[in-house]
């Protein structure tokens, strides 16, 4: 199956960016999602970014593909508490998505 | 907005006794999914069904069974719990052809 890696912690100060990175080991994955989970809650839906793209920019939330590489990074501008969470890197695979062990971000004040 | 609810938030059971994992979605969705979630390991999948009374192992289907009697119902059963599968389960659902998956809460299962 696909390996995704994450770094497990990211401590970020509020007002500045966020840059969660995440690596995949399969090139045919075609979507590569990030998903956001609150305390106590399931996960929800971010972004997303389709294989042919090198960037994807939705409002606050920039995704980066280095698709050579195997590379894909979130950045999350002007970080606030509400940020605060766990992020997931979803690479499509087959009929499936493969999960990263996900990023916990802190905003400090 | 798509729903997915799960039948319990938290739930206790003890080691050897049939547990039940009930998930329901109202968007008409072919695909369902059971995940498992563990700290430092991510969501792992246990099984995939994409249709009713279809269904195909995931990562880690071991100890665990599942039914699709309709479509808007998947089950997770665990026969017989062990220690091990206290966890936290996550149900999604996604449309045939659409890879974007839709979570719900999540239940947390202590197996003592």
């Amino acid at each position: 199956g696909e390996d995704v890696e994450q770094s497990l912690f990211l401590s970020v100060r509020e007002g500045d960016s966020s840059v969660i990175n995440c690596t995949y080991t399969d090139s045919s994955s075609t979507y590569l999602y990030w998903y956001k989970q609150e305390p106590g809650a399931g996960l929800q839906l971010l972004t997303y970014i389709f294989s042919n793209m090198d960037m994807k920019q939705d409002q606050r939330l920039t995704v980066l593909l280095n698709k050579k590489d195997k590379h894909l990074s979130l950045r999350i501008a002007d970080t606030q508490t509400g940020d605060s969470a766990i992020y997931f890197c979803a690479p499509h695979n087959d009929y499936k998505l493969s999960f990263g062990a996900g990023t916990t971000v802190t905003v400090r004040a | 907005d798509v729903k997915v609810t799960q039948s319990s938030r938290y739930l206790v059971k003890r080691t050897g006794e049939k547990v039940f994992l009930e998930c329901v979605q109202d968007m008409d969705h072919e695909n369902m999914f059971w995940y498992r979630q563990d700290p430092g390991l991510g969501l792992r999948l246990i099984y995939f069904s994409y249709d009713v009374k279809m269904k195909e192992k995931g990562d880690i289907p071991e100890g665990y069974s599942v039914s699709r009697e309709k479509k808007e119902r998947f089950s997770l059963i665990l026969e017989s719990a062990s220690t091990n599968q206290t966890s936290m389960y996550l149900c999604a659902s996604s449309l045939q052809g659409n890879y974007e998956q839709y979570f719900g809460p999540g239940t947390r299962l202590t197996v003592t």
